[in-house]
């Protein structure tokens, strides 16, 4: 089946510094999404992204989605307090059809720590 | 609107207990997702509705769970017997579409399960 492979699995930084967090698909995507867990919380969907090399920019977030449409990054630039927590992708198959249309596979997640 | 609403908040059970696990999707929303979240094994969708039917329960662990979906504003998830591993926190998302560019998935604020 799908798998979604999030690297890495925790990171560390120090108020100010950038942080990225890579996503790998073993299938071509139709569409990858990102979201965002605060401690405690639930998963909020941050964006979607679906067309081939696309790039997207909320704020200090930048979103890529591969040329291949297999892999995707989410780079925040000088990261804030506000900004830790557990940023996931998500991803549906293109080759997806039937019961699995629309159905996203998560990644496990980049655990994201900043130290004021 | 109120957002997904989930309840209970948190449930504390005995090994052998039946649980049962409710919610209540935005309205207009035409999917509805369960999914359960451990750190071992992160984010799994366990089974989706669409218009009160079940399209894929694949992810649904075993005979041990069970869900139902009555009518368009309520949903049920439940376990008998729960077991010490069923132990997670669930989640239940719903969403107007499973594709296009507007695609999101909005979640509940989860209930956090602990069998004993």
């Amino acid at each position: 089946g799908q798998q979604v492979m999030q690297i890495p699995q925790y990171q560390h930084v120090q108020e100010g510094e950038d942080f990225t967090t890579y996503c790998n698909s073993s299938t071509t995507l139709s569409n990858i999404q990102w979201y965002k867990q605060r401690p405690g919380g639930h998963p909020v969907f941050l964006i979607q992204l679906v067309k081939s090399g696309e790039v997207k920019k909320q704020k200090r977030l930048t979103f890529q989605f591969g040329e291949a449409k297999k892999n995707s990054s989410l780079h925040i630039t000088a990261t804030q307090t506000t900004d830790v927590g557990t940023y996931f992708c998500a991803g549906s198959s293109i080759n997806a059809g039937g019961t699995s249309y629309g159905k996203l596979t998560f990644g496990q997640g980049t655990i994201l720590t900043v130290h004021p | 609107d109120a957002g997904v609403i989930q309840s209970p908040r948190h449930e504390v059970t005995e090994m052998g207990q039946e649980v049962t696990l409710r919610c209540k999707p935005i309205s207009g929303h035409d999917y509805l997702f369960w999914y359960r979240q451990t750190m071992m094994r992160g984010l799994e969708l366990l089974i989706y509705f669409n218009n009160n039917v079940p399209i894929d329960d694949s992810g649904m662990p075993e005979d041990r769970f069970s869900a139902k979906m009555p009518n368009a504003s309520f949903s049920t998830l439940k376990i008998q017997p729960s077991e010490p591993r069923d132990s997670a926190v669930y989640f239940c998302a719903s969403s107007p579409i499973v594709a296009g560019p507007n695609y999101e998935q909005y979640f509940g604020p989860g209930t956090r399960l602990t069998v004993t």
